[in-house]
């Protein structure tokens, strides 16, 4: 199974609160990834990695923001948690090396986020 | 807008038969193409992967492409219980391969009737 731990794997918050998910991987891949899965709309992508302080926004960003200091570390944070950012969060990571180059993910355990 | 499209289902089959999982997507410069399977309350595992157009097998799956036709599917053979899930179809678009994730379907619930 690939490194990775993701941290809380569950956490009850309130509306207009600061959240911080943190995964943590061992495999020292440069591209690390968060989604979201929610019923009804599968697993959505909303920040990623491609190097130490190299970040991007994937299809729905807005209200989350990122940050990865370390190859192992990538944060993500809800500046001011809202109900609609209830979910599952995954952390997800991609070695990307070589000449096939295909993209495959390896996915972490999840983080149940519930924003009452 | 990238787009992979899955039957939800539920997809019902008896124990021992062939189960057939299909998806379609959108964008016709996608190159790689996988199937995860995620089992309730845990996180998605990769299965297969598929690159050329053609058949892939490993073990009792098979992944199939037609690029021409934006069709993939995978084919799970003498279907077991612990083959219940929900099956995650996932496309990468970027030319070349590419760093910015995975397309994924809404996945389909498959059910192994026992």
């Amino acid at each position: 199974d690939a490194g990775i731990t993701q941290s809380p794997r569950h956490k009850v918050t309130e509306t207009g609160t600061p959240v911080t998910l943190r995964c943590h991987q061992t495999e020292n891949h440069r591209y690390m990834y968060w989604y979201r899965q929610d019923p009804g709309h599968g697993l959505r992508l909303i920040h990623y990695s491609y190097g130490v302080k190299d970040t991007d926004k994937g299809e729905v960003s807005d209200g989350y923001s990122v940050s990865r200091s370390k190859t192992e570390d990538f944060l993500l944070t809800l500046e001011s948690a809202t109900s609609s950012q209830t979910s599952v969060y995954f952390c997800a990571i991609s070695d990307l090396t070589g000449t096939l180059n295909t993209g495959e993910l390896f996915f972490g355990e999840g983080s149940r986020l519930t924003v009452l | 807008q990238k787009e992979v499209e899955q039957n939800s289902g539920p997809l019902s089959v008896p124990e021992g038969a062939i189960a057939s999982l299909n998806c379609t997507y959108s964008d016709r410069v996608s190159q790689s193409f996988f199937w995860y399977r995620q089992y309730s309350g845990k996180s998605p595992e990769l299965i297969m992967s598929i690159y050329s157009n053609g058949d892939k097998e490993d073990g009792r799956f098979t992944a199939q492409l037609n690029k021409a036709s934006q069709y993939v599917s995978l084919l799970i053979r003498d279907s077991q219980p612990s083959d219940s899930a929900t099956y995650l179809c996932a496309v990468n678009s970027n030319p070349g391969g590419g760093a910015d994730g995975l397309t994924f379907g809404k996945g389909t619930h498959l059910i192994i009737q026992p």
